[in-house]
């Protein structure tokens, strides 16, 4: 069964210090690869895909995530964070075959000043 | 990028009505359309998928005559809960999937729905 993990429910990190959100897939093939950031009573706003490529993504907010095949992972980062960072961050996956895109559970990040 | 509303915002009823949700992509054609229900801080969960013209597909414990999806359009779906109850107050998203990047989906800003 096609599955996805982040398992910190929540991230605390001082502002200006790196940010990691952890995320590890198991889906069968080579899937794609999403991140997404939720604020209070909004829907979801798209940061950044992995399809296919540089290993390394780059996306909005200064945001990029890291494919790792060999461990199955894609976790996000970002050098600084921002107090404004501090939202609801899921990881999604999706097969090739253009299935449904399967969400993590979700990580609260809170940044403090 | 492209965008996605939903209408109402939110919305207050009164058990036993039925309240209507629009999902709208603004700016592309969306040849499939998700609704989602969540939870405070929680994950997303499907309820359907809706392709334009066809019935939608529900995801299972999903009731669909409870919840009823029209996909009429390339740009509109809604989403129909029937009869509602307590126990159906949540977050309702949509989201679309269309256009030239078709790997994408987009959200729309979801609807909060309280049933009194």
């Amino acid at each position: 069964a096609q599955s996805v993990a982040q398992p910190e429910d929540q991230v605390n990190v001082a502002e200006g210090n790196p940010l990691t959100v952890k995320c590890t897939y198991s889906v069968s093939g080579n899937p794609y690869l999403f991140w997404y950031v939720q604020y209070p009573n909004r829907g979801l706003q798209f940061l950044l895909k992995y399809i296919t490529g540089d290993n390394l993504v780059k996306g909005s907010y200064g945001f990029e995530a890291e494919f790792n095949k060999s461990q199955t992972s894609f976790h996000l980062k970002k050098p600084s964070a921002l107090v404004s960072d501090s939202a609801l961050y899921f990881c999604a996956v999706r097969d090739r075959r253009g299935g449904k895109l399967i969400f993590g559970q979700g990580t609260e990040l809170s940044v403090k000043p | 990028g492209a965008v996605v509303s939903q209408h109402p915002s939110w919305v207050i009823c009164k058990s036993g009505t039925s309240v209507k949700i629009e999902c709208r992509s603004l700016d592309f054609q969306a040849t499939t359309m998700f609704w989602y229900r969540q939870f405070p801080k929680q994950s997303l969960m499907l309820m359907a998928t809706s392709n334009e013209g066809s019935k939608a597909t529900y995801e299972q414990g999903v009731e669909k005559d409870k919840f009823l999806i029209n996909h009429a359009s390339l740009t509109l779906s809604t989403l129909t809960v029937t009869s509602a109850h307590p126990e159906d107050s949540s977050f309702y998203i949509c989201s679309a999937r269309g256009g030239i990047d078709d790997n994408e989906q987009f959200f729309g800003p979801g609807t909060r729905l309280t049933v009194l």
